[in-house]
């Protein structure tokens, strides 16, 4: 399967535990992209990366959140301290170029959905 | 007034029934618009790109204004397959990498037989 991939598909925590997503960008892509989807609400941007860069997090709750795309392996969004308001669909998507005038879409992997009970 | 806004929905209409959707952005520098498509708790894929000339992909076609700031698809001669969330799709120009895309909430569509 050369499209994005995402693991787990489900994750279950609880208040207070860390939780850990992963994201395999497209074969070729560079550009890592992290979007949450609340439940009967819009997909809402968190964080773009590039490989060892956050290019930009203006999305990313300011505390329990944080992205890295290291050199090797997936990126990874990590939630801290769990709370039962994070329990949503976390997709990841990647591109081929940064979509700033290029015009490339981002193709999205199946998605994260955590619930915290 | 929001990022993007779009028809609320739901859309029921027989197979082979022409429907239109709207979308509308508020951000006059906005570059680059989509049409992805979301069925029920699955990815967001991807529809169609929306070029300022107009783009037609099979029996969907997409129209782009941006004097009034107004997107529109439009699905001619609808299948059952076609029931799914249409979400438009903008660029966000909010920083100078300018790589956001900002969602609309989406159109429910439902094609029956």
């Amino acid at each position: 399967n050369a499209g994005v991939m995402q693991n787990p598909r489900h994750l279950v925590r609880r208040r207070g535990q860390e939780a850990r997503l992963r994201c395999s960008p497209m074969k070729g892509h560079s550009h890592v992209y992290w979007y949450r989807q609340l439940p009967e609400e819009g997909l809402k941007f968190m964080v773009y990366l590039q490989k060892e860069n956050i290019i930009d997090e203006s999305g990313m709750p300011k505390e329990r959140f944080s992205a890295e795309f290291p050199k090797e392996g997936p990126s990874i969004l990590r939630i801290q301290q769990v709370v039962r308001g994070d329990s949503a669909a976390y997709f990841c998507a990647s591109s081929l170029e940064g979509v700033r005038g290029s015009g490339q879409p981002q193709h999205f992997g199946d998605g994260t959905r955590l619930s915290i009970l | 007034r929001k990022e993007v806004e779009q028809d609320p929905g739901p859309f029921n209409v027989p197979e082979g029934a022409t429907v239109a959707f709207n979308c509308t952005y508020s951000n006059s520098a906005s570059q680059s618009f989509f049409w992805y498509r979301q069925d029920c708790r699955k990815e967001p894929k991807l529809l169609m790109s929306v070029y300022s000339s107009g783009n037609e992909d099979g029996r969907f076609t997409a129209q782009l204004n941006r004097a009034s700031q107004y997107i529109s698809l439009l699905i001619r001669d609808s299948k059952l397959s076609d029931s799914a969330t249409y979400l438009c799709v903008v660029n966000s120009l909010a920083n100078q990498a300018g790589t956001a895309l900002i969602f609309g909430k989406g159109t429910t569509l439902s094609v029956s037989s």
